[in-house]
């Protein structure tokens, strides 16, 4: 089935460093979306993503669409202690009221005050 | 609080034993997204529901199965349980209507632990 490789798997930076992570696919989406999760909780969603090229911003978060629709990524700007979680990817083709995320493995990121 | 409940929050059971997990969408959302998510698997998709039928399938066991109810709440049926089949199982819900079709909300999960 379709498989979203998430990279990188884990990164540990200082406090206010902008982090980078990006989602790449070996098939098409129309839909890319952006979750955070912290532990025992359930994923939230931060950006959704639904036109090729397109460059989406909230707050100090960044993500744009591939311009090939495999791909994705997502930039977080000046980072604070309250971002650490894991972050993940999924990939969707809505069609005829049927649509299922494709998970990423996700990006557990650690921010050292 | 993305407006998706699910209960309980945390179920202990044993091998072969069969256990019923709830769902309720967000206000207004029609579809029903049931996840799984295990260490080594990831964030799984089983099967999503929408206004009472099933829609989509995903890598879901015989031995669970699922429903929506007229009301749109929705229970996730899990027999014959494994060790394996402890996990965080998580519905989601979507309007699947106007420009945001892709958008699913999760709900906080049901730890289920399997002994």
């Amino acid at each position: 089935g379709q498989q979203l490789n998430q990279s990188p798997q884990s990164m540990f930076i200082q406090e206010g460093e902008d982090v980078s992570m990006n989602c790449t696919s070996s098939s098409i989406f129309n839909t890319w979306l952006w979750y955070k999760q912290d532990p025992g909780e359930g994923p939230v969603l931060l950006i959704a993503l639904y036109k090729a090229g397109e460059l989406t911003s909230n707050g100090r978060l960044t993500a744009q669409f591939g311009i090939t629709r495999k791909d994705s990524f997502l930039n977080i700007s000046a980072s604070i202690p309250s971002d650490v979680g894991i972050y993940f990817c999924a990939g969707m083709n809505y069609g005829g009221s049927q649509g299922n995320l494709i998970f990423g493995k996700g990006t557990k990121l650690s921010v050292k005050p | 609080d993305s407006g998706v409940t699910q209960t309980p929050k945390h179920l202990i059971t044993a091998t072969g034993q069969r256990v019923t997990l709830r769902c309720s969408p967000r206000s207004g959302d029609l579809s029903v997204y049931w996840y799984q998510q295990s260490l080594d698997q990831g964030l799984q998709f089983l099967i999503q529901y929408y206004n009472g039928e099933e829609r989509a399938k995903g890598n879901i066991l015989e031995r669970f199965s699922a429903q929506q109810f007229p009301d749109l709440h929705s229970e996730l049926n899990l027999s014959s349980l494994e060790l394996g089949d402890s996990a965080l199982y998580f519905c989601a819900s979507s309007t699947l209507a106007g420009g945001n079709l892709g958008e699913q909300f999760f709900g906080p999960g049901t730890r289920l632990t399997v002994l």
